[in-house]
């Protein structure tokens, strides 16, 4: 069974901690996503990486960095955590590039809460 | 710019009702692919379809059919006889033939009510 898997569900984090959220898929996929779920703003691309040590910005990068040294790991980081950081966070792969690109296979999530 | 509406936010039914989750996009592009994706309340969002843009051909897979209109930009997702496993959020999207980037919409929380 095809798997994405992130490394917390729920996280607690206190202002200004550095946070680490893993994500690892088993499907030998070339790319890789990290988003953000909020109420009524749905999906927001955070980065995105499509090789090993290739990252691209996404749509929201600001406070935010991404690792990925090998093909099935894809973390990503909040250097200071903020309030405003608190959301759900979803980990997601795929394969191929544009229209050779397969769907995305998702993390269940981890949610991020930040007092 | 590349934008996918989802105009419905909160949708509710009663069972066995049918109901259509519409789905707008919006792409300069000739040639991209859309999605749907049910996120149920576990959390993990699940792959639905994918259709490009060259098979405006509607599709149906058991209770679900979904209806992809060239000329409306329009890729709507029909339940028919509604049950409560339905209840989820609903997503739409986007991408394009020459990108890695997924455009997703707000998506559409479906309540099926018993």
């Amino acid at each position: 069974d095809v798997k994405v898997t992130q490394s917390s569900r729920y996280l607690v984090k206190r202002t200004g901690e550095k946070v680490f959220l893993e994500c690892v898929q088993d499907m030998d996929h070339e790319n890789m996503f990290w988003y953000r779920q909020d109420p009524g703003l749905g999906l927001r691309l955070i980065y995105f990486s499509y090789d090993v040590k290739m990252k691209e910005k996404g749509d929201i990068p600001e406070g935010y960095s991404v690792s990925r040294e090998k093909k099935e790991r894809f973390s990503l980081i909040l250097e200071s955590a903020s309030t405003n950081q608190t959301s759900m966070y979803l980990c997601a792969s795929s394969w191929g590039t544009g229209g050779n690109t397969g769907e995305l296979f998702f993390g269940e999530g981890s949610r991020l809460t930040v007092l | 710019a590349q934008k996918v509406t989802q105009a419905q936010t909160e949708i509710s039914v009663v069972e066995k009702e049918d109901v259509t989750l519409d789905c707008v996009y919006e792409t300069r592009d000739t040639t991209y692919y859309l999605f749907w994706y049910k996120q149920p309340p576990s959390g993990e969002l699940v792959f639905l379809i994918r259709r490009n843009s060259f098979d405006e051909q509607n599709e149906i897979s058991g209770r679900y059919s979904w209806n992809f209109q060239k000329s409306t930009s329009s890729f709507n997702f029909t339940i028919t006889a509604s049950q409560v496993v339905d209840s989820a959020v609903y997503f739409c999207a986007l991408i394009l033939n020459t990108g890695n980037q997924f455009y997703f919409g707000t998506g559409t929380s479906l309540t099926v009510i018993p």
